[in-house]
């Protein structure tokens, strides 16, 4: 198992322009994640899924959008990227509420 | 929504002493409670968690304690070994609501030789 993929690892965008986080998860998990996260600070929940074609915001959506077209993927796509989008962002998945997150190695995305 | 407060920030504790990281939730419904790790450009892990139905849990040298009275619950790292130096974060969720994991501010524990 490969367990949670994002891809790319790094990226640095332009203001205004567009892209497409990608998250895959190969252990048939019903629930998936984004989070970002800012220095010194916690994870912020994005959005969230619970199974495919089920998607909802969390605490942070404004400037994001999710589709969950199958089980495996999570895409995240930012439009018109803004300087306050500069973070690292972590998908991950779980089997079953409450129970252990599986994340992905992360990507740092940095708006200039 | 929950509002997880977490203290100290940062934490330096000499090889060997014990640490203690403590957090405080707002919503009383939460009974989910896990602690991640997260070593420096690393991911975060899960290293324990807790639910509302018991009030400590041990795995070797980590333990949680929860209070659901005061809404608190607690991070006890015993012996510290260099390798325990790391960025903790606490979260807090409620079944039924997606495991939207609320997460702390996390704490810089630095463990000197």
């Amino acid at each position: 198992n490969a367990g949670v993929t994002q891809t790319p690892k790094f990226r640095i965008l332009k203001i205004g322009q567009s892209m497409t986080l990608q998250c895959a998860q190969d252990m048939n998990h019903n629930y998936m994640y984004w989070y970002r996260q800012d220095p010194g600070m916690g994870l912020k929940l994005i959005y969230y899924s619970v199974g495919a074609g089920i998607t909802d915001k969390g605490e942070v959506p404004n400037g994001y959008n999710v589709s969950r077209s199958t089980t495996e993927d999570f895409p995240l796509r930012l439009e018109l990227a803004a300087p306050s989008q500069t973070s690292v962002y972590f998908c991950a998945s779980t089997e079953v509420e409450n129970e252990k997150l599986f994340f992905g190695s992360g990507t740092q995305l940095s708006v200039l | 929504g929950e509002n997880v407060e977490q203290h100290p920030s940062t934490l330096s504790v000499q090889e060997g002493d014990s640490a203690v990281i403590k957090c405080t939730y707002s919503d009383s419904a939460s009974n989910y409670f896990p602690w991640y790790k997260q070593e420096l450009g690393k991911r975060p892990q899960l290293i324990i968690d807790i639910r509302s139905n018991v009030g400590e849990k041990k795995d070797q040298r980590i333990a949680v304690t929860l209070n659901k009275t005061a809404k608190h619950f607690s991070l006890h790292i015993t012996e510290t070994q260099p390798e325990d130096s790391a960025v903790y974060f606490c979260a807090a969720s409620i079944t039924g609501g997606g495991n939207k994991l609320t997460f702390g501010t996390g704490t810089q524990l630095k463990v000197e030789l």
